[in-house]
């Protein structure tokens, strides 16, 4: 069964410091992949998607994210962090290709120090 | 860009009451979900629909049922709250690849 794992419950980084979020994910064929930013009592927010192509994606906020199919990975980086990007993060997997449903990791809760 | 409104940002019920969560997309999706999010547990589909009046169950519907009368329209009933039943439940909706998701509900079953 398809899964989504995402290593680390809690990261945190200082400001202005690089950041790199794990998600790995177990899927038989091409995946679709994607990561969510939950705020604090918010819904997710779509950071970016990966369906095909250019491994490495940009999305909104400064992110981005690189596929490697060879170590089953979406790992999600910025190069420098800002305060206002302390949230969880949330890595998924579409279940059945575009139209199938998302698996969801169990989220990554990102703190900032000062 | 698509708007997912879920009715209620906080709701405080009592055990054994009917509760109904309400969500409405705008932009003629036919996909809608319903679930649930626990710390630690992540997000856990409770429900999903394809179409009006089609429904299918997730990954834990047990003490929930859904209502699709209307496209635009996903409604997550519980029929007799329970204090389990705490949490923050959240609504989605999608068209292609990927979904857009409501602000979230905050339920406490008293």
């Amino acid at each position: 069964a398809q899964s989504v794992t995402q290593p680390d419950i809690h990261i945190t980084v200082s400001e202005g410091a690089s950041l790199e979020l794990r998600c790995n994910y177990s899927y038989g064929a091409t995946p679709y992949l994607f990561w969510y930013v939950q705020s604090p009592g918010q819904g997710l927010q779509l950071l970016l998607k990966y369906f095909s192509g250019d491994t490495l994606v940009q999305g909104i906020k400064g992110f981005e994210a690189e596929f490697k199919r060879s170590q089953s990975s979406f790992n999600l980086r910025k190069p420098s962090v800002h305060w206002s990007d302390a949230a969880e993060y949330f890595c998924a997997v579409g279940d059945g290709g575009s139209q199938g449903n998302l698996i969801f990791g169990k989220g990554t809760k990102l703190s900032v120090k000062p | 860009d698509v708007k997912v409104t879920q009715s209620s940002r906080y709701l405080v019920k009592r055990t054994g009451e009917k509760v109904f969560l309400e969500c409405v997309q705008d932009m003629d999706h036919e996909n809608m979900f319903w679930y649930r999010q626990d710390p630690g547990l992540g997000l856990r589909l409770i429900y999903f629909s394809y179409d009006v009046k089609m429904k299918e169950k997730g990954d834990i519907p047990e003490g929930y049922s859904v209502s699709r009368e209307k496209k635009e329209r996903f409604s997550l009933i519980l029929e007799s709250a329970s204090t389990n039943q705490t949490s923050m439940y959240l609504c989605a909706s999608r068209l292609t690849a990927g979904y857009t998701f409501g602000s979230g509900t905050r339920l406490t079953v008293v």
